[in-house]
């Protein structure tokens, strides 16, 4: 069972982002996927979250606005969108799987994580 | 959005000793709520579920309960391997919130 995150870097303050998560080990389709971030030195941070056929969504109120989650289980991938982005959204953003189809419960398997920076 | 207060924010503790931390939800959240562990530089990992279950491969020095509002995390003989942050965090609301981690050192 694996999480593998890619897409993040260094960007300047409003422009966009992409973030995507490939899963493998599991099958991605039964399953609510989330991102979670960790700012440099601070705790985690749930960012957004997408039950199994992306029919309920939900977006932390920090980023709401900003932010698409999206899912393709035919390719066992999960997207983060970001757009506008700020100095203080700069952090490891973790891709997580949940325990069960939906959003309530808990996170079971985590990625690596990818870094993004926001900086001029 | 709920608030999960965690105390203490950090502790120093022998090998050996028995290692408590609390985490506090602002409003009952019945048994919604897990343990992570966080190692240095690495990503966090499920320890505890629904409040007091293990999952697969946890040792069994690591334990929970609670209920409601009020809920302890307790490492019964604290290892070398357990130095690391952990965090609550709850699932009865979304936003899903984490408690702002403690921090578990060896003296």
């Amino acid at each position: 069972v694996q999480l593998v995150e890619s897409g993040g870097g260094l960007v300047q303050p409003g422009r966009s982002l992409r973030l995507s998560c490939a899963a493998s080990g599991f099958t991605f389709d039964d399953y609510g996927m989330h991102w979670v971030r960790q700012g440099p030195g601070k705790g985690l941070e749930w960012v957004a979250g997408i039950n199994w056929k992306s029919g309920r969504i939900a977006y932390a109120d920090s980023m709401k606005g900003r932010l698409i989650i999206s899912r393709d289980n035919a390719k066992s991938s999960l997207y983060l969108q970001m757009s506008s982005l700020r100095a203080e959204d700069t952090a490891l953003y973790y891709c997580a799987k949940g325990m069960n189809s939906g959003l309530h419960y808990g996170l079971d398997v985590w990625g690596q994580g990818t870094t993004v920076t926001v900086s001029s | 959005d709920i608030q999960m207060t965690q105390s203490p924010s950090s502790l120093s503790a022998s090998i050996g000793d028995r290692v408590t931390i609390t985490c506090q939800a602002s409003q009952d959240i019945t048994n919604c709520l897990n343990w992570y562990q966080q190692k240095p530089g690495k990503a966090p990992k499920l320890l505890i579920y629904d409040v007091s279950n293990l999952k697969t491969g946890v040792p069994s020095r690591f334990s929970g309960s609670g209920s409601g509002t009020d809920f302890t995390f307790t490492i019964y003989s604290l290892q070398p391997e357990d130095i690391a942050t952990y965090y609550c965090q709850q699932y009865d609301n979304l936003p899903l919130t984490f408690g702002g981690g403690t921090k578990v050192e060896i003296k």
